[in-house]
């Protein structure tokens, strides 16, 4: 058990452009998350699977972002057409169904728009 | 929605000496669950400690301890014996029975453990 795994560590991209992330969670766990740190805040919630499937989705979540996790296993979040205020902290979470409801969180993907 | 707030953006305390660190929550809900996260500078979030709202006994884990006052919202983070590496943010986070899978989080507190 390696634990969660995110990449990349860190992004630079343009405004305009498309990025996409990788989350690899624990390999037994079913539950996976996406927050979203910005500076000087908690983690904000974004998106949740379980399994392959999406259940619920922040309506921080516009448009431009899409979140995947085709087989149960790692996830990917794509941002489109990058804005200066989607630079944050990007952090992956991923937890066992029942239990104590603990998750374990990745290092985070940091984003910078320029 | 749930709200969560830290209201120390930071705290220190002397290494070996008591520090706590103050949450409060605003819900409606009866079943939840409430968690303290630690995460360190340029470091991965970890789990400190974790409640029950059904549980009247506070938590405890080693030198970590909360005082969980259901009536009055709060949920504190207490830490003896202080070591140079409880350094860290200190997040307080919400988890509702009936508000789905969303973990809700503070805006957190930094603590410095000075030598």
């Amino acid at each position: 058990d390696t634990g969660v795994s995110q990449n990349p560590r860190h992004k630079i991209t343009k405004r305009g452009q498309n990025v996409t992330f990788r989350c690899d969670p624990i390999s037994e766990h079913n539950r996976l998350y996406w927050y979203r740190q910005t500076l000087g805040q908690g983690p904000e919630f974004l998106t949740y699977f379980q399994n392959e499937a999406q259940l619920e989705k922040s309506r921080l979540l516009s448009d431009r972002f899409s979140a995947e996790r085709p087989k149960g296993s790692f996830s990917t979040l794509e941002i489109q057409r990058t804005e200066q205020g989607d630079s944050a902290m990007y952090l992956c979470a991923s937890r066992l169904t029942g239990g104590s409801y603990e998750q374990y969180f990745g290092p985070g993907t940091r984003l910078t728009v320029t | 929605a749930q709200t969560v707030t830290q209201s120390q953006p930071e705290m220190s305390v002397q290494e070996a000496e008591t520090v706590t660190l103050s949450c409060t929550y605003d819900t409606s809900e009866s079943d939840y669950y409430l968690f303290w996260y630690k995460q360190p500078p340029s470091r991965q979030m970890i789990l400190v400690i974790r409640q029950e709202a059904y549980k009247q006994q506070n938590a405890t884990e080693n030198r970590f301890s909360v005082n969980f006052q259901k009536a009055a919202k709060s949920f504190s983070l207490k830490i003896s014996d202080s070591q140079l590496g409880d350094a860290a943010m200190y997040f307080c986070a919400y988890r509702g029975e009936d508000t789905g899978n969303q973990f809700y989080f503070g805006t957190g507190t930094s603590l410095t453990v000075i030598p």
